[in-house]
């Protein structure tokens, strides 16, 4: 069956540092999303991607973060400048059509900045 | 503003019995209601989702409940198992044609117990 893949699966970095988030989504999926998960709190949305550009993006997804899919196959989310507050599970999803309306999450990329 | 309001935020239960879980939403253009099952370590699986055309929808020993009168929806686990010990998130998203961003319920952490 076909799965969102992430990686690293684990990522500690010191604060200030760019980090970068790989994903790759679904093969023929077009919607794509990052999502993230502070521990022990609810699964927040950050921003969707679809057509090569953000269609949509949370109060929280600011001029730190940044989206990419620099290829056919996979999808980035950069954060420039990690803040001890950007310490979290980032899931990233993807969605094959509009009509289909399931998204289908990956594993996650646990986040600790230092 | 929290647009989806779960509860209980958590609940123990005996094996065989029903676990039921509470949602209530607050924008009427919402129109897709998944739950998503999570264990630790791993990202959200969806579970079962429901459209508001239709009051119930079952899949197994999972059903989905749905009042549109009252902004509500629930999951109910019949004949739980221990394997069904999870955190279940309902989410609510306004869809097709939208980008089908995911507003997640703060989660529900199941125990089953033998």
């Amino acid at each position: 069956e076909p799965e969102v893949t992430q990686t690293p699966s684990h990522q500690v970095t010191q604060m200030g540092q760019e980090v970068i988030l790989r994903c790759v989504p679904i093969s023929n999926h077009l919607y794509f999303y990052w999502y993230r998960q502070i521990l022990g709190q609810k699964v927040e949305f950050l921003v969707s991607f679809y057509n090569n550009e953000i269609s949509e993006k949370s109060e929280i997804f600011d001029d730190q973060f940044s989206v990419e899919r620099p290829d056919g196959s996979n999808f980035t989310l950069k954060i420039r400048s990690t803040k001890l507050e950007d310490s979290a599970m980032y899931f990233c999803a993807s969605m094959g059509l509009a009509g289909q309306e399931t998204q289908y999450f990956g594993p996650g990329t646990r986040l600790l900045v230092l | 503003q929290q647009q989806v309001k779960q509860s209980p935020q958590s609940l123990i239960v005996q094996k065989g019995g029903i676990s039921i879980i509470n949602c209530a939403y607050e924008n009427t253009a919402f129109d897709y209601f998944p739950w998503y099952q999570q264990f630790p370590g791993k990202g959200p699986a969806l579970l079962i989702a429901i459209r508001p055309d239709v009051s119930e929808k079952k899949e197994g020993r999972f059903t989905i409940s749905f009042n549109k009168s009252a902004k509500q929806f629930s999951l109910h686990i019949m004949d739980s198992q221990p394997g069904d010990s999870a955190t279940y998130f309902c989410a609510a998203s306004i869809g097709p044609g939208s980008w089908g961003k995911l507003q997640f319920g703060a989660g529900t952490q199941v125990v089953v117990t033998p």
